[in-house]
């Protein structure tokens, strides 16, 4: 299985600050990765397919970027919405596997 | 747009059979791969495995012998079994639909194993 390693696990910001995420594969998925993010109570929302494609009805402040085995997904200016827990998923082989999360929390 | 809801019992007993079904509404089962997942309570996400409408499915080998996915394209819904389950099967199962990522979701559906 191709493991998904995210760093940080967790992090605290403030609105409107610049927030890297990062998410390293054990292995090159060429650019088979996918962001989503999760509120508590709630499912994960796809936000950036294929490393670096907004998905739909996301707001242009998430991008993605990367390729082989390293990913970031970058939140440009944090908004009250935005805190919640996020994850990276590859789809490049199957077992299809998650990272293990990172929780953004307000400073 | 497309939409999913998982339904099935809530509470399963140790050693027997989870059953959930997903239905799909706004669009055709017959077309895309249509995913399994699960969380359990406070932790990370587990892909459980795929089913594709003509009935081509894949597996995570970690469940493989306990999984049987299905798909029933009259009533535009796929199901999941997992048998023989435990404690370590408690979690939260979602459908989603497996296009580019796993998109849409459904809301997820909480199975406890207890007796």
């Amino acid at each position: 299985d191709i493991q998904m390693t995210q760093s940080p696990s967790s992090l605290s910001a403030s609105v409107g600050d610049r927030v890297t995420i990062t998410c390293r594969a054990s292995q090159s998925i060429s650019s088979f990765l996918n962001w989503y993010q999760q509120k508590p109570g709630k499912a994960p929302n796809l936000l950036i397919y294929a490393a670096s494609s907004l998905q739909s009805g996301v707001p242009s402040r998430f991008s993605g970027s990367g390729s082989g085995t390293d990913f970031t997904l970058t939140i440009s200016s944090l908004q009250p919405e935005d805190f919640a827990t996020y994850y990276c998923q590859q789809s490049y082989s199957t077992p299809y596997t998650f990272g293990q999360g990172a929780k953004l929390e307000i400073k | 747009q497309v939409q999913l809801q998982e339904s099935g019992p809530g509470l399963v007993k140790p050693s027997e059979t989870l059953s959930l079904t997903c239905t799909v509404s706004g669009g055709s089962i017959s077309s895309n791969y249509w995913s399994w997942i699960r969380q359990p309570p406070g932790k990370g996400l587990e892909w459980i495995g795929y089913i594709y409408y003509s009935g081509s499915i894949n597996y995570n080998p970690s469940l493989k012998s306990r999984v049987t996915i299905s798909v029933d394209t009259s009533k535009n819904q796929f199901s999941l079994k997992l048998s023989s389950v435990t404690a370590a099967d408690t979690a939260v199962y979602y459908c989603a639909r497996s296009v580019f990522g796993l998109d849409p979701w459904g809301q997820g559906t909480l199975v406890t194993v207890s007796s």
